[in-house]
């Protein structure tokens, strides 16, 4: 069965480094998003993304963040300027059409120092 | 307030018994999800509803619209549904809010 794959699994960075995470999403779908998950707290959305752009984002999503889908395939979420509270898991999911449930990538776990 | 509330938070269960976890919610939403997510951190779609009941296996999903109620059910537990279950609403057709979650734990 097709999954949503995240690259990488672990990412430890310094505070105030640029990161870039990645995930494809499955190949014929058309709805992406990105969410994050605090160690011990609940899962928040942060973007949704469709026909090349933005269509909602959180109040978390600020500046800081951005997402693109440079090349067809692959969909990245890039924080700026990393922050200590930045450091959670990272999870990317997709659907085919708005009826569908998603399908998650297995999440990127990112570290700040 | 949450504008998700899952309850219980956290469930102990004998293997065999039936389960239910239940979501309420305060807003408006286009669809409801149940999630399940390992303890190694993976989540998976159970079930989406916008409506009436859905089952799978052993597990059981309904929503009362007009209630801002959702229940998952598991029927003849196991260990290996041990797991956080996760209710999660999509408002329109692109954002979702998400519960805090239901940890399960099945005792064999």
């Amino acid at each position: 069965e097709p999954e949503v794959t995240q690259t990488p699994s672990h990412q430890v960075t310094q505070m105030g480094q640029e990161v870039i995470l990645r995930c494809v999403p499955i190949s014929n779908h058309l709805y992406f998003y990105w969410y994050r998950q605090i160690l011990g707290q609940k899962v928040e959305f942060l973007v949704s993304f469709y026909n090349n752009e933005i269509s909602e984002k959180s109040e978390i999503f600020d500046d800081q963040f951005s997402v693109e889908r440079p090349d067809g395939s692959n969909f990245t979420l890039k924080i700026r300027s990393t922050k200590l509270e930045d450091s959670a898991m990272y999870f990317c999911a997709s659907i085919r059409d708005s009826n569908q449930p998603q399908h998650f990538g297995d999440g990127t776990r990112l570290s700040i120092l | 307030k949450n504008e998700v509330e899952q309850s219980p938070q956290n469930l102990t269960a004998q293997e065999g018994e039936f389960i239910t976890i239940n979501c309420s919610y305060s807003v408006g939403i286009s669809a409801l999800h149940w999630l399940q997510q390992h303890p190694g951190g993976g989540i998976v779609s159970l079930f989406m509803l916008s409506s009436g009941k859905k089952k799978h296996g052993r597990l059981i999903a309904t929503i009362n619209i007009q209630e801002k109620h959702s229940s998952l059910h598991i029927t003849a537990s196991h260990p290996r549904d041990s797991a956080v279950y996760i209710c999660a609403v999509r408002l329109g057709t692109y954002k979702y809010i998400f519960g805090t979650g239901t940890r399960l734990k099945v005792l064999a």
